[in-house]
């Protein structure tokens, strides 16, 4: 149990255009989602918390304009780069939580995307 | 604000050797504490975790960790290193939300030799 699926793994995508990446909770409700991003070769960054119903809460320097995120629904969390240039280009992970699992205190982490853009 | 810091960026051991890996962070109140593995363009997968209690964590994979309040430290450790164990290995100290809103260490590249 606690399958968390991203989809696409990868992408590329040109400069200027947008890129939806999808983050599902395959076997549970995720009340909470929360995307981090990861530069090559560096460690992974929170980038912002998603609650079901409610807008996403952006960590310090994160632009919200160009990261949209929309949690609509219990088991579905999207993350839309928008306007995206090659300096977006990073390694983005999802990872959700349920607060309806009893005792459940861990969130469970996506597989991943792989954004180029060029 | 948290922060965790690896201090070894590479370590390599060989297979069978013993392994410890540092991670020291910076909270102001009780951590919530966990050690991730990642291999090569996946996803994480969490080793084990300390919200309290017991300062000698057990994982999965034969991994165990002790968290040492004294000297700000959650290293990971495990006795004899398999060359499926190559990865890297990111510590976190968790925040809100349960613990849940990670802040990562730099992350420790971890290569076996045979």
């Amino acid at each position: 149990g606690a399958v968390v699926s991203q989809h696409p793994s990868r992408v590329i995508c040109k400069s200027g255009t947008s890129v939806k990446i999808e983050c599902r909770s395959l076997d549970f409700q995720a009340t909470t989602m929360f995307w981090y991003r990861q530069f090559p070769k560096q460690s992974l960054m929170l980038m912002a918390t998603s609650n079901e119903g409610s807008k996403a809460t952006y960590e310090q320097g994160v632009e919200k304009d160009k990261f949209l995120i929309n949690h609509a629904s219990l088991t579905l969390s999207t993350l839309t780069v928008t306007s995206a240039h090659p300096e977006d280009s990073s390694f983005y992970i999802c990872s959700a939580r349920s607060l309806a699992r009893q005792g459940q205190t861990e969130a469970f982490f996506g597989q991943g995307t792989r954004l180029t853009v060029v | 604000a948290q922060s965790v810091t690896q201090p070894d960026i590479h370590i390599t051991v060989s297979e069978g050797a013993s392994l410890e890996l540092r991670c020291n962070y910076s909270y102001g109140a009780t951590p919530y504490l966990f050690w991730y593995v990642q291999s090569p363009g996946q996803g994480l997968q969490l080793l084990l975790k300390y919200f309290s209690g017991d300062t000698l964590v057990q994982g999965i994979k034969g991994f165990e960790a002790e968290f040492k309040r004294s000297q700000s430290s959650f290293n990971l450790r495990k006795p004899s290193v398999h060359w499926s164990d190559a990865a890297e290995y990111f510590c976190a100290v968790g925040r809100g939300d349960a613990g849940n809103m990670l802040t990562f260490g730099g992350g420790t590249r971890l290569m076996v030799k045979p």
